[in-house]
Formats: structure tokens, C-alpha cells, sequence
């Protein structure tokens, strides 16, 4: 059971475009995290939500935990080719031992 | 600082072989985990200890067993390989068990099982 769905699964925009990924849940996860990976990498996290309705943003990305903590997204805006990867939305359930939920994943191309 | 170190990187099995992937962190975490990562499938847990002597059993633990002597090492042993471990693994680990601290990967162990 997939209990966090990422989508879209697959984007390719052009440089300067606007992007939003979103992550949803009908579970309430205790945290929320965004990650990036690339190719032959390990995923490096960007940024943790924890508080419903929370927005952080880390310069060009936003991230949005909703507010009864079952959903989130990542906007970028005016991409760019370094923001090439896939985006990962891993979610933390209380009593779990902060062992994470993985969505399948967004890839992302942005072409110059 | 070397922070998760796993090895080797790229490691071809036939089936039935036995094989152990080796994971070491010199941050002095708590916490210790295995993912596999398949396409279209997402990191998957396999096994996770929260200190040394603890492990536990994560979302798809058949075929693979842990041990955790030490903070620093957590070993992943394949028994008997199969086709469906063909797959990318990674080690993660993390100060505590709070899913809210930051969870740091190793760049991988890409294991082929013909």
C-alpha cells in the first residue's frame, strides 16, 4: 500500500517555467520531508514541515504542509537546469520510530 | 568527515550467492537504516536499528538480515540472492528516532543478481 502519492511522476519544463509537485496522504504524518536526489546519489534532504498550514521557503522553492498534515507540495519557480533531479516526500508517523514514508518520486528535467 | 560510507559501490551476484554490503557513519547517529530503491517503487525500508545490539524489521525484510554490534557499522546480508534483489541500496542514518531530524544517505550500492 502506497500511502504517500506523489505527483506529477515524471515533469520536463523549460528553463524560466513554474512547477508545482505535490505529495498527498489520507494518513497524518507527525513530519514532512522533501528530498533531491541525483543520479548515483543519495537522496540529501531539503527541507522538514512538522507544523500544519507551515510554508518555508529555501530561495526559489516553496514547501507547503497542509493543514491537517496529510498533504504537502514543492513550487519552484522560474526553474532551472540545476534543479534537474528527483524529488523525493518522505513522511514520519508518531510511534513509528521516525521511520520514513517514501513517495515513488518526481522526476524532473528542466531543459535550458 | 566522511558521514555514511557504504561499499562496495557496484557488486554483480548469481543467484544463490551470499553477499554482505557494509555501511559506516562516523557521526556518532543513533539510528541506522537499509533502502532499497527500485524504478517506479520509491525507497522502500528494509531493516532499521535505533542503537547498537536493536534491530528491527522495516516494510520488506524477507531475504535480508541485519546485526548492529557497533554505532558505527550496520551491515546488510544477503543469504541466498534472487533476481528480485536486483536493486539500489541504500544506508541512511540520523541523530535519535524523531522521523523529524535529518536523515543523511551513502551514495549507494547498485547490486546486480543474474
Amino acid at each position: 500500500t502506497q500511502l504517500l502519492e506523489q505527483s506529477p511522476q515524471f515533469l520536463s519544463i523549460q528553463e524560466g517555467e513554474n512547477l508545482t509537485v505535490y505529495c498527498n496522504s489520507s494518513s497524518v504524518f507527525s513530519s514532512l520531508q522533501w528530498y533531491r536526489q541525483e543520479p548515483g546519489e543519495g537522496p540529501v534532504l531539503l527541507v522538514t514541515v512538522v507544523t500544519g498550514g507551515e510554508v518555508k521557503k529555501l530561495k526559489r522553492l516553496t514547501f507547503q504542509f497542509g493543514d491537517a498534515r496529510k498533504d504537502s507540495s514543492l513550487h519552484i519557480t522560474a526553474a532551472q537546469p540545476g534543479d534537474t533531479g528527483l524529488y523525493l516526500c518522505a513522511g514520519a508517523k508518531g510511534g513509528s520510530q521516525g521511520n520514513l514514508i517514501f513517495g515513488k518520486g518526481t522526476k524532473l528535467s528542466v531543459k535550458p | 568527515n566522511a558521514g555514511v560510507t557504504q561499499t562496495p559501490k557496484f557488486q554483480v551476484l548469481k543467484t544463490g550467492q551470499s553477499m554482505t554490503l557494509q555501511c559506516a557513519q562516523d557521526m556518532n547517529h543513533e539510528y541506522m537504516s537499509w533502502y532499497r530503491q527500485d524504478p517506479g517503487m520509491g525507497l522502500r525500508l528494509i531493516h532499521y536499528s535505533v542503537g547498537a545490539g536493536i534491530t528491527d524489521q522495516g516494510e520488506v525484510p524477507n531475504g535480508y538480515n541485519v546485526s548492529r554490534s557497533t554505532t558505527e557499522d550496520f551491515p546488510l546480508r544477503l543469504l541466498s540472492a534472487a533476481p528480485s534483489q536486483t536493486s539500489v541500496y541504500f544506508c541512511a542514518s540520523r541523530t535519535g528516532t524523531s522521523g523529524a531530524n535529518v536523515l543523511t544517505f551513502g551514495a549507494g550500492s547498485r547490486l546486480t543478481v543474474l
